[in-house]
């Protein structure tokens, strides 16, 4: 069945650092979404990538869908206590109807 | 507040009871979602509705779980003889339901469901 799994499921950075998470896929998408839920709250979406090989920016956050459209990342830049969350990945396997397969998400601490 | 909601927040209740989640979507969304999370975990897909029509349902969705969208604008989400495993978050997200891969799910706040 469809999987898709994120790396890595924790992460401590000090405030200004960089950060990424990875997000792959076993079977090819069509698409890919990707949510910030904070502790206590509920997923909001922060973009959507369809193309194979697309960058998007939102001001610090670079995302990107891999060729194969299998991978996806999503890089934080310097690092602010806002940022505090958990982020998800969410995949549409174009086999599957409109079904997401959400991944186990990366816990985002950041160190003032 | 235009944003999806959800009711009640929180459910507690004892095993074998049944149990019913409302969820109000943005207005003149098309496509309802739900999702079920647990500690530490991405949300699970549950169920889909696009207007009334309930169009899949997850395999892991047993006989006891069952939610309907009678006019297309909220839902419900009834969980029958509730087991201490059904204890989770359960969210409902909405989407415009557009053509193509250009759909936008926002999230309701869940309802929270602990079963003693």
């Amino acid at each position: 069945g469809q999987q898709v799994m994120q790396i890595p499921q924790y992460q401590h950075v000090q405030e200004g650092e960089d950060f990424t998470t990875y997000c792959n896929s076993s079977t090819t998408l069509s698409n890919i979404q990707w949510y910030k839920q904070r502790p206590g709250g509920h997923p909001v979406f922060l973009i959507q990538l369809v193309k194979s090989g697309e960058v998007k920016k939102q001001k610090r956050l670079t995302f990107q869908f891999g060729e194969a459209k299998k991978n996806s990342s999503l890089h934080i830049t310097a690092t602010q206590t806002t940022d505090v969350g958990t982020y998800f990945c969410a995949g549409k396997d174009p086999n599957t109807g409109n079904q997401f397969y959400f991944g186990t998400g990366t816990s985002l601490t950041v160190i003032p | 507040d235009t944003g999806v909601s959800q009711d009640p927040r929180h459910k507690i209740t004892k095993r074998g009871q049944n149990v019913t989640f409302r969820c109000d979507p943005i207005s003149e969304h098309n496509r309802l979602y739900w999702y079920r999370q647990t500690l530490g975990q991405g949300p699970e897909f549950l169920t889909y509705f696009q207007n009334e029509a309930q169009l899949e349902k997850s395999r892991l969705l047993s006989d006891r779980f069952s939610a309907e969208r009678p006019k297309g604008s909220f839902s419900t989400l009834e969980i029958q003889r509730t087991e201490q495993g059904d204890s989770a978050m359960y969210l409902c997200a909405s989407s415009r339901g557009l053509a193509g891969d250009t759909d936008t799910q926002y999230f309701g706040p869940g309802t929270r469901l602990t079963v003693l």
